[in-house]
């Protein structure tokens, strides 16, 4: 079967840092997205990675191994406005089809 | 430039009846995605239009479940006749390119069926 795991739930205190991560095993590979999705909104879009590597976009990181069918999303200088749902997903196609992982719900603290 | 529109924003029927979901993708954008999630689920594909073309339709539950982009703008998702089980948060996003574009999601539609 194709799986995408992330962790459920993380808290951390804000101006920290919370790195998420995402494993995944799908019968084919063209990209993985990370989005940011709020309580009632629609999931936003922060980065994609289809090379291995680092992708750095200013307090958020998204690195991935390809060879280890793993990514994470690091989020530096954590701010309330922060706290959500973070999706990774995979697509397997040339046509975009978006695989997501059940999200990780980040809560940040004062 | 509009984002992608969803309407309703909420819908509530009875078992039995028939409800219809609309999803006005970025102009421009050929193609269209429509997506679910169920309370306690991921989010999961139900198909994909490439201008008024259905291109995958693979994730679709069964056949109550019909949508349509006539002249390649504006997407429908009817369920008819809607169960229990179609209860969730149905989802659309539109992209200009394929697999490696940002997909832009709309803010969903409520779907609870009692």
């Amino acid at each position: 079967g194709q799986n995408i795991d992330q962790p459920t739930e993380m808290t951390a205190t804000e101006g920290a840092i919370v790195q998420i991560n995402c494993t995944y095993q799908t019968s084919g590979f063209n990209g993985l997205f990370w989005y940011q999705q709020h309580a009632g909104e629609a999931p936003t879009f922060l980065s994609y990675n289809v090379l291995d590597g680092l992708e750095e976009k200013g307090r958020f990181s998204s690195f991935l191994s390809r060879s280890k069918g793993y990514s994470y999303l690091l989020l530096k200088e954590l701010q309330m406005k922060d706290s959500a749902s973070y999706l990774c997903a995979v697509t397997t196609d040339s046509w975009g089809k978006l695989q997501f992982g059940a999200g990780t719900q980040v809560v940040v603290t004062p | 430039e509009a984002g992608v529109t969803q309407f309703p924003s909420h819908s509530v029927i009875e078992k039995g009846q028939t409800v219809t979901l609309r999803c006005d993708p970025i102009s421009g954008h050929d193609n269209l995605y429509w997506y679910r999630r169920v309370m306690g689920k991921e989010i999961k594909f139900l198909l994909h239009f490439v201008k008024e073309s259905k291109q995958d339709e693979s994730g679709m539950p069964n056949n109550r479940f019909l949508a349509e982009r006539t002249g390649g703008t504006y997407s429908t998702l009817k369920v008819q006749p809607a169960e229990l089980e179609d209860s969730g948060v149905y989802f659309c996003a539109s992209s200009q390119s394929l697999a490696g574009d940002t997909q832009y999601f709309g803010p969903g539609t409520r779907l609870t069926v009692l």
